[in-house]
């Protein structure tokens, strides 16, 4: 079965610094791979998509995550936080069923961003 | 092009009531997803609906109801609320076909006291 596993539900990193926040998965076949960011009382903004075409995926307000099949692996990256970075960041698959596509989400890692 | 729509954005019930939520997805899209976001739980799917059929279904009780209508617009139903499914609802819409990603309203908040 397909599965998201997210390491960390709380990362904290200072402004200015490297962000990363790891995602893996599992599927039985290729996946479509997603991050979604969520600030307080809103829904979910897409970030980026890995849909099997390049594997360093660029996304939107500098946002990146590579996919990586052997480590079974779709880390997202940030070069340097922002302030405004600080969210709740998902990660998630979606698997196909009964010929149907289903969205199975990570549990999430809330991002704090240090001044 | 609109958004995703959900309302209300906000919620008060008590116990045992019952409760409507509404979301109407983007135009063109026939697929629309609901999903129960907790602390604890973290995102749950609760069903799918498409050209007015539950094509897929999470594992909530039968309390948790949902329809369709012919203009793709969605509703949910909570019938005699408990405590714990005090929540945010989000609602996500997609075409239906093909595998695209999910796009997602504000979301109705619900608090059962």
């Amino acid at each position: 079965a397909q599965s998201v596993t997210q390491l960390g539900s709380h990362v904290s990193v200072s402004e200015g610094a490297l962000v990363l926040l790891r995602c893996n998965y599992s599927s039985s076949v290729p996946p479509y791979l997603f991050w979604y960011v969520q600030y307080p009382n809103q829904g979910l903004q897409l970030l980026l998509k890995y849909t099997s075409a390049a594997t360093l995926v660029k996304g939107i307000n500098g946002f990146e995550a590579e996919f990586k099949k052997s480590e079974t692996s779709f880390h997202l990256t940030k070069p340097s936080a922002h302030m405004s970075d600080a969210a709740e960041y998902f990660c998630a698959v979606s698997v196909t069923t009964s010929g149907t596509y289903k969205y199975i989400f990570g549990t999430g890692t809330r991002l704090k961003v240090l001044a | 092009k609109a958004g995703v729509t959900q309302t209300p954005r906000y919620l008060i019930k008590t116990r045992g009531q019952q409760v409507t939520l509404s979301c109407s997805p983007i135009s063109g899209h026939r697929s629309v997803s609901w999903y129960q976001q907790t602390p604890g739980q973290g995102l749950q799917f609760l069903f799918e609906y498409f050209s007015e059929t539950q094509r897929n279904k999470g594992n909530f009780p039968g309390r948790f109801s949902g329809r369709q209508f012919s203009n793709s617009r969605s509703e949910m139903n909570v019938s005699t609320l408990e405590l714990g499914d005090s929540a945010l609802y989000l609602c996500a819409s997609t075409p239906g076909t093909g595998n695209t990603e999910a796009f997602f309203g504000q979301g109705t908040r619900l608090t059962v006291v």
